[in-house]
Formats: C-alpha cells, sequence, structure tokens
C-alpha cells in the first residue's frame, strides 16, 4: 500500500514550457486534491475533486488545468509554465464521508526559469 | 486575507517538556480542525483533529485544545521529543460531508533542543 505517489520529484522548466504533474492514491479514497506551497507559506488549494469525473477550483486556480482521469488519478497541468509558478506542489486525497483527514504525497518541488 | 494564522514562526523547547503550538483562526463557520507534522522534503502528515463540538481531543503525548468562543486551538506535546523536530501546520474546514479542501496556517517550526 503505498499511499498517495506523485511524480516526478524534481522538475526544472523554462518559462513558457507545459508540463503535468501526475498523482496516484491506492486507498480507493473518492477526493483528491492539489495543493501548492511556497516558503514561508501554508499549503494553498488549487484544484479539488470530490469524485471521478468532477473538478472544481480552489483559491489559487489560475495558470493550471486538471484532469480526474479515473478514481486513482489526477493530474495537474501546466499550460505554459511562469516563474511564479515556482513551488512544491503537494497532492492529496480523503475517503468518502465526514472524516477530513487529508492523506498525502511527497510533494513534486518545481522551478521555473 | 489569512483565515488561519499561526503566529510563532518557530518554537524551541527542551527535551522532556511540553511544546505549545497556537493557532487563530477568524472564519467562525470553521467546524473542523487538523493538526499536521511536516519534515523537510516529505508531505505533510496528519497528526490529530478536534470537532467543534469537544473542546478537547487528546491522543497518546498529543492534546489538542479548542476555545471556540477566543478561535483559538492550540496542540500540547508532551513530553517532547528530539523526533518532534518539524514544521507544525494547523488546517481547518467547514464541515458537512463536502470534499473542499483544507484552509492552512503558515506552520510553526518546532525545534527539540537536547
Amino acid at each position: 500500500n503505498a499511499g498517495v505517489t506523485q511524480t516526478p520529484k524534481f522538475q526544472v522548466l523554462k518559462t513558457g514550457q507545459s508540463m503535468t504533474l501526475q498523482c496516484a492514491q491506492d486507498m480507493n479514497h473518492n477526493s483528491m486534491y492539489w495543493y501548492r506551497q511556497d516558503p514561508g507559506m501554508g499549503l494553498r488549494l488549487i484544484y479539488y475533486s470530490a469524485s471521478e469525473g468532477t473538478t472544481d477550483k480552489g483559491e489559487v486556480p489560475n495558470g493550471y488545468n486538471v484532469s480526474r482521469l479515473n478514481k486513482r488519478e489526477f493530474s495537474l497541468r501546466l499550460e505554459s509554465a511562469a516563474p511564479s509558478q515556482t513551488s512544491v506542489y503537494f497532492c492529496a486525497s480523503k475517503r468518502k464521508g465526514q472524516n477530513y483527514e487529508q492523506y498525502f504525497g511527497p510533494g513534486t518541488r518545481l522551478t521555473v526559469t | 486575507d489569512q483565515q488561519v494564522k499561526q503566529n510563532s514562526p518557530s518554537l524551541s523547547v527542551q527535551e522532556g517538556r511540553i511544546s505549545i503550538l497556537n493557532c487563530d483562526y477568524t472564519n467562525s463557520m470553521f467546524d473542523y480542525f487538523l493538526w499536521y507534522k511536516k519534515y523537510p522534503a516529505e508531505g505533510p502528515t496528519f497528526l490529530i483533529s478536534i470537532s467543534s463540538i469537544k473542546d478537547k481531543n487528546e491522543d497518546g503525548r498529543f492534546t489538542v485544545f479548542l476555545n471556540k468562543s477566543a478561535k483559538h486551538l492550540s496542540l500540547h506535546i508532551v513530553p517532547s521529543q528530539p523526533g518532534d523536530s518539524a514544521v507544525y501546520f494547523c488546517a481547518a474546514i467547514v464541515s458537512g460531508g463536502g470534499a473542499d479542501g483544507l484552509t492552512f496556517g503558515k506552520g510553526t517550526h518546532l525545534i527539540i533542543q537536547p
């Protein structure tokens, strides 16, 4: 049981390049989330998916798109990377119901030059 | 506007003593609170939570206290151990069975001194 996995662990992009961050969970959770964490800041919600086939914007969605490919996988895409998107990205998942505990992946450290 | 505030960026405590981490919130709709622990280069891991219908929740060395009237919660760790050195995040959510994300504070870096 790997929990929440994220690929890649590190990535360097040039301004304007695109990339997709991958996330998968093997806990049969319904809800999945993407957060970003900047230095000295807490985690901020980018997008979330309450269930397979649905996605919703969080606090900081601009510049990102997401795809809930199936129940296990939730990807985050940067179409045209900007230096302001340099951050550590965390994926999380949560099971259905009134348990609000989210399980986090190890993160992807992205640098945009 | 920060809805969850952790006003101490860092805290140093001697091993064996009590660590007290504080968190304030401004959104009165929040009714469920969580604490996460984070080591460098790892994702946050869940530590303990509390619903607004309670004022205390205990799990081993960790206790969370909630003061709704003051919109304040605290995490007590006793006794503090070297492995407790990490960044601790307070998080909150408006419950209801939905899938909304958590609102996090900026974190407090706890350093346990030998």
